[in-house]
């Protein structure tokens, strides 16, 4: 059965410093591959999907950037945080049109 | 562009139904689908329909779809204290290539 999993939980980060969090999918290959952010009382904002190894799709300019270096691993990274970076973030996988799995997210607190 | 719109808060009675409503602009959306997200998870696909359908049920959930007035419901009977959660309605967006969500119903249940 396909599995997705999500790293690390909860994480604090300072101001400035960079960030990574990765996402692997077991299970399947060549899964479209999704990171959202859920702001705190908020919707679900798309950040970055992928269809690919290498294929980055961007949906909101922002200090943040995607890759992914292998199949079933996507990678959610920033150079320098900035407080508004503060959120729930989600990885997703799909292999078909009904509905994505989502992985149990990570909670960033920018202090 | 596309979008999805819900009410935010919904109150209802233990035993009660409980009904979520959800527009979306997308005409051409396919795919139109219910997540559950529980305090600190990530989000659980519910249910979802597809556009050449009018009502899916299963078990104590109903998926009302109306495709003329781009309305989806989500009618969950006898309500239960464990049905507390955010309810997402999504559509698949006319590329096919993501999932747009609407910004969550929390549903709280009172004695």
């Amino acid at each position: 059965s396909q599995t997705i999993h999500q790293w690390p939980a909860t994480l604090v980060q300072p101001v400035g410093s960079p960030l990574s969090l990765e996402c692997t999918v077991e299970g399947t290959s060549n899964p479209n591959l999704y990171w959202y952010r859920q702001a705190a009382g908020r919707g679900l904002q798309l950040l970055f999907y992928s269809v690919g190894i290498g294929q980055i799709s961007s949906e909101v300019p922002q200090n943040l950037s995607a890759s992914r270096p292998q199949d079933r691993q996507f990678i959610l990274s920033s150079k320098k945080l900035l407080l508004s970076d503060s959120g729930f973030y989600l990885c997703a996988w799909s292999g078909t049109n009904y509905g994505y799995t989502f992985g149990s997210g990570t909670r960033l607190t920018v202090v | 562009g596309e979008d999805v719109e819900q009410s935010l808060f919904l109150s209802v009675r233990e035993g009660d139904s409980s009904v979520i409503n959800c527009t979306y602009t997308d005409s051409s959306s396919t795919y139109l689908y219910w997540y559950k997200q529980e305090p600190g998870a990530g989000l659980q696909l519910l249910t979802y329909i597809f556009s050449n359908m009018d009502m899916k049920q299963d078990q104590r959930l109903t998926v009302l779809l109306n495709k003329k007035d781009k309305h989806l419901s989500l009618r969950i009977a006898d309500t239960q204290t464990g049905d507390s959660a955010i309810y997402f309605c999504a559509e698949l967006d006319s590329s096919a290539s993501k999932i747009i969500f609407g910004s969550g119903t929390r549903l709280s249940i009172r004695p």
